[in-house]
């Protein structure tokens, strides 16, 4: 079946620090892979996404590499920002409908 | 225009109780999706629509749970003769086809 792991929170970092929170996946076939974030108080929003091997996904500064040999898709940011403090969830669709979400990490940002 | 919202945003049940949780997509979204999120986890995929039509149940946990889109619109989920462990945040998303899922703010459900 397919899967996501994802690295336990909660990561704390210094406002302007270098965040990578990994993810990794199973599945057979050739998933999509989707980064989405959970402001407090607010819905899921799709952060960014690829939909094959090699495909970057960017968006707010925040970047994701498909990498199949690794199965990995981990999220990084060169400098973050105290508003970046949110849950971050790694996910996956594999030729169905649902998504499939690993269990999410925590970022707090302290200026 | 208007995202996904979803009713009540918060509702407690006693043990044993009925509930109903009802979301409204974005108008003119063909997919709409069900998932359950328990406390510190990630949503786990209950049930799907394509229009009026259930096309994919296999996420739900137990034949309490009952999902329905009659017009192919507006959806609700039914958890009947709740149990604490039904407790969670149900949250529900639409999308075009099957592209980019917007998801609702969700319903915080807590059963006593």
């Amino acid at each position: 079946g397919n899967s996501v792991t994802q690295m336990e929170g909660p990561v704390t970092l210094s406002e302007e620090a270098f965040l990578t929170i990994n993810c990794t996946y199973t599945a057979t076939g050739y998933p999509s892979l989707f980064w989405y974030v959970q402001y407090p108080g607010e819905g899921l929003q799709l952060l960014l996404k690829a939909t094959k091997a090699d495909d970057k996904g960017s968006n707010k500064g925040f970047e994701a590499t498909y990498r199949k040999e690794t199965t990995s898709f981990h999220l990084e940011k060169g400098s973050v920002q105290v508003s970046d403090s949110a849950v971050y969830f790694c996910a996956l669709n594999n030729a169905g409908n649902m998504l499939t979400f690993g269990g999410g990490t925590r970022l707090m940002v302290k200026p | 225009g208007a995202g996904v919202s979803q009713s009540p945003r918060y509702k407690v049940a006693k043990r044993g109780q009925d509930v109903a949780l009802r979301c409204d997509p974005i108008s003119g979204h063909v997919s709409l999706f069900w998932y359950q999120q328990a406390l510190g986890q990630g949503p786990e995929f209950l049930t799907y629509f394509q229009n009026e039509a259930q096309l994919d149940k296999s996420g739900l946990p137990s034949d309490r749970f009952f999902a329905e889109r009659p017009e192919g619109s507006v959806s609700t989920l039914k958890i009947q003769r709740t149990q604490q462990e039904d407790s969670a945040v149900y949250l529900c998303a639409s999308s075009l086809f099957m592209d980019q899922q917007f998801f609702g703010p969700g319903t915080r459900l807590t059963v006593l």
